[in-house]
């Protein structure tokens, strides 16, 4: 969905190193996700906020943090990256407006690998 | 663990056929959504089942619910080679956070 901009798309990392991902959109949503795609394993939910001021933690948060800077800004960083961190990261939104029944609308993910 | 599981891992079939993915979960959903993601990108929304609607179609999409057997089904008809993608169930379990639970998908290959 190109309305749902993820930055970089490939990053390769060292241990230690801390990162960001961002995620910027264009769709006015209110709420924004976080979620790693790890083979066999499906996705997974990091962390979620339903605006500026609210910042909700998800299934798999240890090791993450997140900005919501805006509206349409959304940032995951990985203060200190381990290996076990490699994975697709996916950012969405969705509009809320029909509550748990608004789809999501993703971005094309960030290719993260951490040696 | 995951709250949806897909059968089969994989699948691999001729165009033109008919494509059946099965999804089970554990908990009292609100709803369950399929998504398709083609290699290398996000998901995309297809389709979205309530817990009280028992099927749903949507172009050559048929998607099915048994809350009772906890398990859903995605069959697509007459199948494309540009259907060739990774499918999702994903199962909204809380009430207004719009929090997934996905499930870890079913590759389908549709050979021309």
């Amino acid at each position: 969905d190109a309305d749902v901009t993820q930055t970089p798309r490939n990053r390769i990392t060292k241990t230690g190193k801390r990162i960001m991902l961002e995620c910027s959109q264009t769709k006015g949503h209110d709420r924004m996700y976080w979620y790693r795609q790890d083979p066999g394993l499906g996705l997974r939910l990091i962390y979620y906020s339903f605006d500026v001021k609210d910042i909700n933690k998800g299934e798999i948060s240890d090791g993450y943090s997140v900005s919501r800077q805006a509206q349409a800004k959304f940032s995951l960083s990985l203060e200190s990256a381990i290996p076990n961190q490699t994975a697709l990261y996916f950012c969405a939104t969705s509009d809320g407006s029909r509550g748990e029944n608004s789809p999501l609308h993703f971005g094309n993910g960030t290719r993260l690998t951490v040696t | 663990s995951q709250q949806g599981e897909e059968d089969p891992q994989a699948l691999s079939i001729q165009e033109g056929e008919n494509a059946t993915m099965n999804c089970s979960y554990k908990t009292s959903i609100n709803n369950l959504q399929w998504y398709r993601q083609n290699s290398g990108r996000g998901l995309v929304h297809l389709i979205l089942i309530r817990s009280n609607e028992r099927e749903k179609h949507s172009g050559r999409l048929r998607v099915t619910l048994d809350t009772s057997k906890k398990s859903s089904s995605l069959l697509i008809t007459a199948s494309r080679a540009a259907d060739t993608a990774s499918y999702f169930c994903a199962t909204a379990v809380s009430s207004n956070t719009g929090k997934l639970i996905f499930g870890q998908g079913t590759t389908l290959q549709v050979k021309p």
